[in-house]
């Protein structure tokens, strides 16, 4: 297993349009996460999975996202209507399952740009 | 309920201690420190758990204080490979999420 995936690298969408990013976890993790990245900033939060279950979702995250993991394996994050203010880096990291929460593997992100 | 870290960066030499910290306002379970160098994904430095524990490798080393809700990441005799932004992330006791603090940028110069 060659880590957490993501794809695409790099995404420009026009304003407006529906994106969807993939992410592959390690395979044996059953713990999924979502985050957003602006320039300067922490990860920021967005939704958390335990195998197909998602547990917990940002109350900052608008109805246009949407995440799902069919299965417990790969998730997919859909932004739709996309606006400019959405655009960021959107990081996946996987870990396995313990409290407290044990070190969690980040995918090399996305970047998306909204023009 | 973001922790706050400080400094928000910090210039060293070669060779030369740095101390980032991360502040709460709310009760930690655990505190994470990660680095991320630019362009790249963060990656995990060292998880410290409630109990006042302190951890290290390398010359990278953590203290944790349950009490003030606090935690110091110390780097000492830098070399440029220590390079980029460190992020604390705190775990509270109520919730599985990480919280992630606004980063500390570390440029270490020969």
């Amino acid at each position: 297993d060659t880590g957490v995936s993501q794809d695409p690298r790099h995404k420009i969408t026009k304003r407006g349009q529906n994106v969807t990013f993939r992410c592959d976890p390690i395979s044996e993790h059953n713990r999924l996460y979502w985050y957003r990245q602006t320039l300067g900033q922490g990860p920021e939060f967005l939704t958390y999975f335990q195998n197909e279950a998602q547990l917990e979702k940002s109350r900052l995250l608008s109805d246009r996202f949407s995440a799902e993991r069919p299965k417990g394996s790969f998730s997919t994050l859909e932004i739709q209507r996309t606006e400019q203010g959405d655009s960021a880096m959107y990081l996946c990291a996987s870990s396995a399952a313990g409290r407290p929460q044990v070190e969690a593997f980040f995918g090399q992100g996305t970047r998306l740009t909204v023009v | 309920q973001q922790p706050v870290q400080s400094p928000q960066a910090v210039i060293l030499r070669e060779g030369e201690d740095a101390v980032i910290n991360c502040s709460s306002s709310k009760a930690l379970y655990s505190v994470h420190w990660y680095r991320q160098k630019h362009g790249e994904a963060p990656v995990f430095l060292m998880i410290l758990l409630k109990g006042g524990e302190q951890k290290g490798h390398d010359k990278i080393s953590a203290s944790f204080n349950e009490k003030k809700q606090q935690s110091s990441l110390y780097l000492t005799a830098s070399q440029l490979s220590y390079s980029g932004t460190y992020f604390c992330g705190t775990e509270g006791d109520s919730n599985y999420q990480l919280i992630w603090g606004a980063g500390t940028k570390l440029i270490i110069k020969p």
